[in-house]
């Protein structure tokens, strides 16, 4: 069965103090993986997709990487505004045919103080 | 661009009632999928729509039901409401099925409350 887990739960960082989250998946084939950010009472806001491991994505202080096991997010010097649920999401080959389902890990809610 | 939308926002409504809710993709995308969040299940997907048809379903009961029209906008509908089905309900459209993964962006959702 196709399975998204992502570690920790929630992190708590100081501002500037760099940390990565992680995001371990079992899929039948990878098609993507992706990285959203979601505030609270709000829809999920993409930042990344990776297809292939090896793969790395960077957007201002986040990095995203991938293995054939997990991905994970590095957050470099991290500020308040970072703080956020992170959520990490596979879509998996289809036997009849792809479809854009997206699997979803629990996510790690980040909080960053200043 | 503007991005997805959904309506209306925000929904209170008592057990047993039925529930209408609507989603319009970003210009230009043609796949829209739906999806229930809640905090004790997370993100899980309910079904996807490429032109006008249901792709794919997610495990959830015949009550909840979805639809696609030409213009590519979504309806999603869920009858005799129970306690359960109050949620975060987003819509996410992408452009077409391809081989690689196709990214998803999300609406700001519809919150569902059921009393």
């Amino acid at each position: 069965e196709d399975q998204v887990t992502q570690s920790p739960e929630a992190l708590r960082l100081q501002e500037g103090e760099s940390s990565s989250l992680n995001c371990s998946y079992t899929v039948s084939g990878l098609r993507g993986l992706f990285w959203y950010r979601q505030d609270p009472g709000k829809g999920p806001e993409f930042l990344f997709t990776l297809y292939s491991a090896g793969e790395e994505k960077e957007k201002e202080r986040l990095k995203a990487t991938l293995t054939k096991k997990e991905s994970f997010l590095h957050i470099t010097a991290p500020k308040p505004e970072d703080s956020a649920t992170y959520l990490c999401a596979v879509q998996a080959r289809g036997g009849s045919g792809n479809t854009g389902k997206l699997i979803f890990g629990q996510g790690t809610t980040l909080q960053v103080k200043p | 661009k503007a991005g997805v939308t959904q309506t209306p926002r925000y929904l209170i409504k008592t057990r047993g009632q039925q529930v209408t809710l609507s989603c319009s993709p970003i210009s230009g995308h043609r796949s829209v999928s739906w999806y229930q969040q809640t905090p004790g299940q997370g993100l899980q997907f309910l079904f996807e729509y490429f032109s006008e048809t249901q792709r794919n379903k997610g495990n959830f009961p015949g009550r909840f039901s979805g639809r696609q029209f030409s213009n590519s906008r979504s309806e999603m509908n869920v009858s005799t409401l129970e306690l359960g089905d109050s949620a975060l309900y987003l819509c996410a459209s992408s452009l077409i099925p391809g081989t690689r993964g196709e990214t998803q962006y999300f609406g700001p959702g519809t919150r569902l409350l059921v009393l």
